[in-house]
């Protein structure tokens, strides 16, 4: 089964502190996404990845960063957090073989608050 | 940009009632996938249905593909307590990522 991690399911920091969410997948996927999930908005896609130091930008990358040096793990940062970036946070990988149809499998998440 | 917006936004039914939620997409696709969330949870995929087929049985799921409607239905049958989550639809368009509607929460009362 494919198993992607996240490294908190909490976090808490404050306004400004720079926040760095991990993600690791153990299925040799070469496609890595972050979103970002809030109350009446579904998923929005801040940042995918199609292969290691590669980054394309979704639909609100502002106020975020990515960083892929290995192919199982993307990080997202947060240069100097703001409240309204208090979101849970998705993670999701998958792989470009034929037949996979581009499915999707998502980590636990991460809900961070900023103070 | 939202490309599947589904219908309702929440449902509430009785257990062992049939549970269905719509999807609406703005662009030719190559699937339409369905996924499932537990509260506080990651979303777990479901069920695909490629553009060339029309229904798709899985369990007690059933998908429906409208290509000319650019819509899709998630059917749940006999429903559970269990079901109790929010569905999305994400619709696979060639060459982007996938992008994912805003969710129907369904409630399972038993």
């Amino acid at each position: 089964d494919v198993k992607v991690t996240q490294s908190s399911r909490y976090l808490v920091k404050r306004t400004g502190e720079k926040v760095f969410l991990e993600c690791v997948q153990d299925m040799d996927h070469e496609n890595m996404f972050w979103y970002r999930q809030d109350p009446g908005l579904g998923l929005r896609l801040i940042y995918f990845s199609y292969d290691v130091k590669m980054k394309e930008k979704g639909d609100i990358p502002e106020g975020y960063s990515v960083s892929r040096e290995k192919k199982e793990r993307f990080s997202l940062i947060l240069e100097s957090a703001s409240t309204n970036q208090t979101s849970m946070y998705l993670c999701a990988s998958s792989t470009r073989l034929a037949g996979a149809d581009d499915t999707q499998y998502f980590g636990p998440g991460t809900r961070l608050t900023v103070l | 940009s939202q490309q599947g917006e589904e219908d309702p936004q929440a449902l509430s039914i009785q257990e062992g009632e049939n549970a269905t939620m719509n999807c609406s997409y703005k662009t030719s696709i190559n699937n339409l996938q369905w996924y499932r969330q537990n509260s506080g949870r990651g979303l777990v995929h479901l069920i695909l249905i490629r553009s060339n087929e029309r229904e798709k049985h899985s369990g007690r799921l059933r998908v429906t593909l409208d290509t000319s409607k650019k819509s899709s239905s998630l059917l749940i049958t006999a429903s559970r307590a269990a079901d109790t989550a929010s569905y999305f639809c994400a619709a696979n368009q060639a060459g982007t990522a996938l992008i994912f509607g805003k969710g129907t929460t369904l409630s399972v009362s038993s």
